[in-house]
Order: structure tokens, then sequence, then C-alpha cells
């Protein structure tokens, strides 16, 4: 079974606003880590949080880890039409020696 | 400094037939991956090489299905007598060493099974 499961599975907003997206897993982790995928590529990394961190940004991403609940989020600011994309959250288990698992995704949608 | 090559991109094969998809990662990466993903699904994890092992080939399918990563050249990902379930985008990933370095991503080969 899957380890991460994203929601929500599909996403449309209108350029400029905020999009969110969620990650639920199940097992203890050494990190969390987001990719993007656009229609017939491979993905591409966004950002890792590790277990020990709360929080990271990198530009208009925000990333935030909650290891009590076992979850995550990303968010993007400020959407641009360029942000249409699937994304998913990945994990590896502390014994995993890198081993991702990844969710089934979250398809987001920017409307111009 | 050239990404993860996959090589071919779009690949039909005849049921019956085998199908070896290629995987040459990026320069000074060790450790290459490969993942299934079924359309509008996520990727589900095959096997993790390095050069002249089998690290972890828990997501293998117990028949037809093998992967090499030779001293040189690129890994392979081998699949014999192919069936219509076969059909997939099947992406490599390579990284150096370490627990937590992220995964570079090829753009997949697209199976096709006729």
């Amino acid at each position: 079974s899957q380890q991460g499961e994203e929601d929500p599975q599909a996403l449309s907003i209108q350029e400029g606003e905020n999009a969110t997206m969620n990650c639920s897993y199940k097992t203890s982790i050494n990190n969390l880590q987001w990719y993007r995928q656009n229609s017939g590529r491979g993905l591409v990394h966004l950002i890792l949080i590790r277990s020990n961190e709360r929080e990271k940004h990198s530009g208009r991403l925000r990333v935030t880890l909650d290891t009590s609940k076992k979850s995550s989020s990303l968010l993007i600011t400020a959407s641009r039409a360029a942000d249409t994309a699937s994304y998913f959250c990945a994990t590896d288990a502390i014994r995993g020696a890198q081993k991702l698992v990844f969710g089934q995704g979250t398809r987001l949608t920017i409307n111009p | 400094n050239a990404g993860v090559m996959q090589n071919p991109r779009h690949l039909v094969r005849r049921r019956g037939q085998e199908a070896r998809l290629r995987c040459s990662p990026m320069k000074g990466h060790s450790h290459v991956y490969w993942y299934r993903q079924l359309p509008e699904e996520g990727l589900k994890f095959m096997v993790y090489l390095q050069k002249e092992n089998i690290i972890d080939e828990s997501g293998m399918p117990k028949e037809r299905f093998s992967a090499e990563f030779p001293k040189e050249g690129p890994s392979i990902l081998r699949i014999q007598q192919v069936v219509r379930g076969d059909s997939a985008a099947y992406f490599c990933a390579s990284s150096p060493p370490g627990l937590n370095s992220p995964l570079h991503f090829g753009n997949g080969t697209r199976l096709t099974v006729t």
C-alpha cells in the first residue's frame, strides 16, 4: 500500500491564488520530499524536509511537517500557470536506505 | 552535465516479446532506482541498485522482471514475455551516495504492450 496519501486528488485555482496540498503517511520517516511532475515528463525534486524540522521555505514554496500527525503540507504562493502539474510527496522509512515511497499525487491546475 | 537519460522514450511490444529499458544515471551518481507509474497514479518502487549490486528488489514482480547495473554501461530493466498489464511508464532515477540525497529522474520509457 502507498506510504503517502495526498489530498486533494485534484485542485483547480485562479492564477495568483495560493495552493495548498496535504500529504499523510503511515510509518516513521527520516525525511519527506515533494516532487513535481509535468505531463509526460519525469519528476523534479522541489524540497526536502527532515524529520526534525517543522517548516521549510524555498522561493514561493512552503512545506510544513507534523510528525505527531504524520502529515505534511505544501503551499505554493502567488500561483502561476507554469505551476500546473502533479505534485507528489515521498517518504523514506528510517531503515529504508532511501527507498522512496510516493503518494498518488495532487493534480494542480492554475487557470489564467 | 546531462541529466538521467532513459531510452527509448516509447516502446511498443507485442504480448510475449521482451522489453529492454535503459537508464544512464547522472555523472557521479552510483545509485539507480526504477519506478513504474500507471496512468493517473503515483510511482511504485521496483528496484534499487548500485554498481554490480541489487540492494533492494522488494518491488519487483517475482517472475519475468530483472534489473542490472553493470560496472560499465547503463542500468537495464528487462521484462520478458510481456503482457498487457506491463503497459506503463517506467522511470529511472539516480542519486549520489547519502541517505538524504534527492532523486534525479529521467523522462521515462512508456511501454505499450499490444
